[in-house]
């Protein structure tokens, strides 16, 4: 099992709120990942970052921002969500390559919706 | 980094063998291929990875020819259970941009 948590899981909140959605893991992994998926629609990688104090823009343009202060925590901000922000978001962490299969570990993701 | 491509949906029936192609012309030397399996409201889950000639394990068989300019990925005997997405991704040592593709839509009838 992956020990990799998002939290919340459910959110509903109004239009102008900071929310800040948080990620987790336990393995000691250094690269970690955001996706932002829409229902039946392919994932989107909008941040990633590959160890402590590192982040870096995914492919798609995301208003949401990153940290990385501590290996195992990888928190995603929005400063004011929009109804456009309504989204599953989807947390990752990778082994790296060279000790395995590279795999990415994802989280049960966390759903935004935003009125 | 392999841009991949892949077949936009597959149908099934129960215990009939899939065959699901993904195609990576450009494919860099480095490159590996890895499958994935995502389910509704469920984040992805690894399958199998290789990098040339064949890969087995519990769950799929994954094909790469010579060229390596394409991947099939070979489930066995599906169930109901495997209705879900399935994706093809190039990655490298370095890699640290991970992208998904389009997937492939599984779709698995009694």
């Amino acid at each position: 099992e992956a020990d990799i948590y998002q939290t919340p899981r459910y959110l509903v909140i109004g239009t102008g709120k900071k929310i800040t959605l948080e990620c987790s893991q336990t393995m000691g992994h250094d690269k970690m990942y955001w996706y932002q998926q829409d229902p039946g629609m392919e994932l989107h990688l909008i941040h990633y970052s590959y160890g402590v104090n590192s982040t870096e823009k995914g492919d798609l343009s995301s208003e949401s921002t990153v940290s990385r202060i501590r290996t195992e925590h990888f928190p995603l901000t929005l400063e004011s969500a929009r109804p456009s922000h309504t989204s599953q978001y989807l947390c990752a962490s990778s082994e790296p390559l060279e000790q395995g299969a590279g795999e990415l570990f994802f989280g049960e993701g966390s759903r935004l919706t935003v009125l | 980094l392999a841009k991949t491509t892949q077949p936009i949906s597959m149908d099934s029936y129960e215990g009939q063998e899939v065959n699901i192609t993904c195609s990576h012309n450009n494919i860099a030397t480095n490159d590996y291929i890895t499958w994935y399996q995502q389910f509704p409201s469920q984040g992805p889950r690894f399958i199998i990875q290789g990098y040339k000639t064949k890969v087995t394990n519990e769950v799929a068989s994954l094909f790469i020819p010579a060229d390596r300019k394409s991947s099939t990925l070979s489930l066995p005997r599906v169930s109901l259970s495997d209705t879900a997405v399935y994706y093809c991704l190039g990655r490298t040592y370095n890699t640290d941009k991970l992208i998904f593709g389009t997937g492939t839509r599984l779709q698995v009838f009694p």
